[in-house]
């Protein structure tokens, strides 16, 4: 299967700073998807990109699949404590599919 | 819709047990999976399904087995559990496998 990193792992952030998270490949990516896992919750799916550079947004969240489509990023701006949580991203084809070690965001009010 | 339940929520058990966790879904879908999650170590798939009689070995599959009998249910057993299986497993669903996932609200397995 397709395999991705993120980075950071942790990130903390004052309420009212941006954030981004980053995912990684060596390969080239069929699409990318974004989830988000609250504490003690399950991931909930976010968006879905599929096409070069392809750039998203949904309120605050920015989302960006690279020209290459090796890279992708997710950006929040003015990060409020609803936004706690952690970041996945994700990949794959008809059969499997791979998820990013995650992003663990937590906001400092 | 439930969308994708799973039971039970928590489970205790002594190395060497055997369990089935439960998943089911009424979107009639015909990918699911099975996810395993540690700290550090993100979402890891154990086994999927395509389609009803159909599954295949994910990531980590050692100590795992799966059957797809209905396309609702894609329950999880595992032979005789170890420390290691102690995790958040996740069951999700989707039309096709490679578009959105949901998941369910996870089982928390401790083996001791």
């Amino acid at each position: 299967g397709q395999q991705v990193m993120q980075i950071p792992q942790y990130q903390h952030v004052q309420e009212g700073e941006d954030f981004t998270t980053y995912c990684n490949s060596s390969t080239t990516l069929s699409n990318i998807q974004w989830y988000k896992q609250r504490p003690g919750g399950h991931p909930v799916f976010l968006i879905q990109l599929v096409k070069s550079g392809e750039v998203k947004k949904q309120k605050r969240l920015t989302f960006q699949f690279g020209e290459a489509k090796k890279n992708s990023s997710l950006h929040i701006t003015a990060t409020q404590t609803t936004d706690v949580g952690t970041y996945f991203c994700a990949s794959g084809g008809y059969q499997k599919v791979t998820f990013g070690t995650g992003t663990k965001l937590q906001v400092i009010p | 819709n439930a969308g994708v339940t799973q039971t039970p929520k928590f489970q205790v058990l002594k190395t060497g047990q055997s369990m089935t966790l439960q998943c089911a879904q009424d979107m009639n879908h015909e990918y699911m999976s099975w996810y395993r999650q540690d700290p550090g170590m993100g979402l890891r798939l154990i086994h999927y399904s395509v389609g009803a009689g159909i599954t295949d070995q994910g990531e980590v599959p050692n100590g795992y087995n799966v059957s797809r009998s209905t396309t609702e249910d894609f329950p999880l057993r595992l032979l005789s559990a170890a420390p290691s299986q102690t995790s958040v497993y996740f069951c999700a669903s989707s039309y096709y496998g490679g578009e959105t996932q949901y998941f369910g609200p996870g089982t928390r397995l401790l083996v001791l």
